[in-house]
């Protein structure tokens, strides 16, 4: 059974502070690897979008990286804002599955000042 | 930037009402999805479509059905509300499968 599961479940930390979650998957045959940061009462937006031959990719003091080899995925986020404060989905999908991806339960943010 | 819009952002509607949840996008997407996401429980897949018309189920699809008369409206339609479909539902578009979803703001329905 494809599954995606995220860790921490929750993550407090103090603004200014740096953070990476982590997102481990069973997905095959592996397609891409999403992350979204959802706001909360708001839907997903997404940060990156990541295939099999990346293992980096940015977006601002957003930083995805990708291990193919053992399925695992980690979000750093550098210097980190109060705005920062989310949930963070990762979303596997898998080849020739249309429309039919797998998401994690998400990590909860919160960045206190 | 692609649009999606659902039409409201909180509804409540009484145990065995008939109810639409609508939505919209911009950008000419084959593919649109609706989600309902409950605490501790994730997105979960309600339905999808690939084309006007079209339709395929997803992971939870009973108590709901779909339509797709127009490429760009995907309706989300709960024949006879229960409590237990309570929820923030979600809708999506995707490009292709190598790109990513774009959701819309939710809506937040309560079934008393």
């Amino acid at each position: 059974k494809n599954q995606v599961e995220q860790s921490p479940q929750s993550l407090i930390i103090l603004e200014g502070k740096n953070c990476t979650l982590q997102c481990n998957y069973t997905v095959s045959p592996f397609s891409n690897l999403r992350w979204y940061k959802q706001d909360t009462g708001r839907g997903p937006v997404s940060l990156t979008i990541m295939t099999f031959s990346e293992n980096t990719k940015s977006n601002g003091r957003y930083t995805a990286t990708l291990d193919a080899d053992t399925k695992q995925s980690s979000l750093h986020i550098t210097a980190s804002q109060l705005s920062d404060s989310a949930s963070y989905i990762c979303v596997v999908s898998a080849s020739g599955r249309r429309g039919k991806s797998t998401f994690g339960d998400g990590t909860t943010l919160t960045v206190k000042p | 930037d692609v649009k999606v819009t659902q039409s409201s952002r909180y509804l409540v509607k009484r145990t065995g009402e008939k109810v639409f949840l609508e939505c919209v996008q911009d950008m000419d997407h084959e593919n649109m999805f609706w989600y309902r996401q409950d605490p501790g429980l994730g997105l979960r897949l309600i339905y999808f479509s690939y084309d006007v018309k079209m339709k395929e189920k997803g992971d939870i699809p009973e108590g709901y059905s779909v339509s797709r008369e127009k490429k760009e409206r995907f309706s989300l339609i709960l024949e006879s509300a229960s409590t237990n479909q309570t929820s923030m539902y979600l809708c999506a578009s995707l490009r292709t499968e190598g790109s990513s979803y774009t959701f819309g703001s939710g809506t937040r329905l309560t079934v008393v």
